[in-house]
């Protein structure tokens, strides 16, 4: 049982370039959230999803896109990378809506 | 002015000593309380649960809610170096009873327990 799988580990990307963040989890779990975690502001939640085809932003949605194409899978889009997304990046799921979350291990994300 | 109040620290205390950590929030709505444990370069992991008020205890640890005060804690009894962490407190909930898997978080604070 993996969990919650973050991939890739470690990405440094140049201003202006894209990429997406990968998050898939084998839980079955039907919410789906994407949080950044920077120094002095704990996580943050930038996008969430209740299910397949449902999400909605958090409370720092700029600059990132999402998608829920299946339950397992719930990928991170940075559209144009800034300086200012520079960060930790952690996927999240969990079975309900008053459930506590299961963390994956992170994407630290560079951007210069 | 933040929704979840956490002092960063960081904290350093010698082992078996008794841990203390706090948030407050601001927010009457939230209804389910958490304590997560980071450690360096991992993702959080899931210490305590609670709903609503009162104590929760779980081996060396205890979580407390205090709704009326908008107060949470964390105690940890014969603090070990293996507890040298980063502990997130966290809440969620709004009056439909459901948080849709959203969290909010304190800051974090920084916890080392030197032998």
């Amino acid at each position: 049982n993996a969990g919650v799988t973050q991939t890739p580990k470690f990405q440094v990307l140049k201003t202006g370039q894209s990429m997406t963040l990968q998050c898939a989890q084998d839980m079955n779990h039907e919410y789906m959230s994407w949080y950044r975690q920077d120094p002095g502001m704990g996580l943050r939640l930038i996008h969430y999803s209740v299910g397949a085809g449902i999400t909605d932003q958090g409370e720092v949605p700029n600059g990132y896109n999402v998608s829920r194409s299946t339950t397992e899978d719930f990928p991170l889009r940075l559209l144009s990378a800034a300086p200012s997304q520079t960060s930790v990046y952690f996927c999240a799921s969990s079975y309900a809506g008053y459930s506590p979350l299961h963390f994956g291990n992170g994407t630290r994300l560079t951007v210069t | 002015q933040k929704e979840v109040e956490q002092d960063p620290g960081p904290l350093s205390v010698p082992e078996g000593a008794i841990v203390s950590l706090n948030c407050t929030y601001s927010n009457s709505a939230f209804q389910y309380f958490m304590w997560y444990r980071q450690y360096s370069r991992k993702g959080p992991e899931l210490l305590m649960y609670t709903y609503s008020s009162g104590n929760k205890e779980d081996g060396r640890f205890t979580a407390q809610v205090d709704k009326s005060s908008k107060y949470i804690s964390l105690f940890i009894r014969d603090s070990q170096p293996s507890d040298s962490a980063t502990y997130l407190c966290a809440m969620s909930g709004n009056a439909g009873g459901t948080s849709y898997g959203k969290l909010t978080f304190g800051q974090g604070t920084i916890l080392t327990v030197h032998p």
